[in-house]
């Protein structure tokens, strides 16, 4: 079973530009759930998609968004970007269910300049 | 709001050794679920080992258990005969029962041959 996919790996954009990533969770995964890593803050909790609806969201500002296809695979969208949101960005996907375990993916490293 | 503490940010252990990996976490829930994710150099984060809140008995997965106490609401890691394959960083996470999230800041471990 192929696990979770995210591409790009690598991004480099400028301030300013907005940007998309892709997240294809593992083959009958629902849900989908967003964080961005950086070495200050850790890993921080974005948002999580399930059956294309928006279940939680955590505490960044509107510029940041994403969306949930009925595939299951879903979309990460970054506007206007800051310097401050260069990141590693990565997605987990997990079944419902009660023990609801994330599979993570390799990631998408966003570099702004 | 629930928070994750690791309060060791490093942690070395020689080849064969046993190392333990601390973890508290702050909740006024009864139902959750607590993980320790791995995150390799390569980047892709990897499960550990997981605990049911209402479990008392404490998880083990081969070389690796938990030991976890819900009143002092700790929840550490042992890791028994360390292998340089071990070397990484190390997450606690808990999870609630209506899917909230939430990672420690992370505990970089090296094993020493």
């Amino acid at each position: 079973k192929a696990g979770v996919t995210q591409t790009p790996r690598y991004l480099i954009k400028t301030r300013g530009q907005q940007v998309t990533l892709s997240c294809s969770p593992i083959s009958g995964h629902r849900s989908v759930s967003w964080y961005q890593q950086t070495p200050g803050q850790g890993l921080q909790f974005l948002f999580e998609y399930f059956s294309e609806t928006q279940r939680n969201k955590g505490n960044f500002p509107g510029r940041f968004s994403g969306r949930q296809f009925s595939n299951s695979r879903s979309e990460m969208n970054v506007s206007t970007l800051e310097l401050g949101d260069s990141a590693l960005y990565l997605c987990a996907s997990s079944l419902q269910g009660r023990l609801n375990i994330q599979y993570f993916g390799a990631g998408t490293r966003l570099s702004v300049l | 709001a629930q928070t994750v503490t690791q309060s060791q940010p490093e942690m070395s252990v020689q080849e064969a050794e046993t190392v333990t990996l601390s973890c508290t976490y702050d909740t006024s829930e009864s139902d959750y679920y607590l993980f320790w994710y791995k995150q390799p150099p390569s980047r892709q984060m990897i499960l550990v080992i997981r605990q049911e809140a209402y479990k008392q008995q404490n998880a083990t997965e081969n070389r690796f258990s938990v030991n976890f106490q819900k009143a002092a609401k700790s929840f550490s890691l042992k890791i028994s005969d360390s292998q340089l394959g071990d070397a990484a960083m190390y997450f606690c996470a808990y999870r609630s029962a209506d899917n909230d999230m939430r990672f420690g800041a992370g505990t970089r471990l090296t094993v020493k041959p």
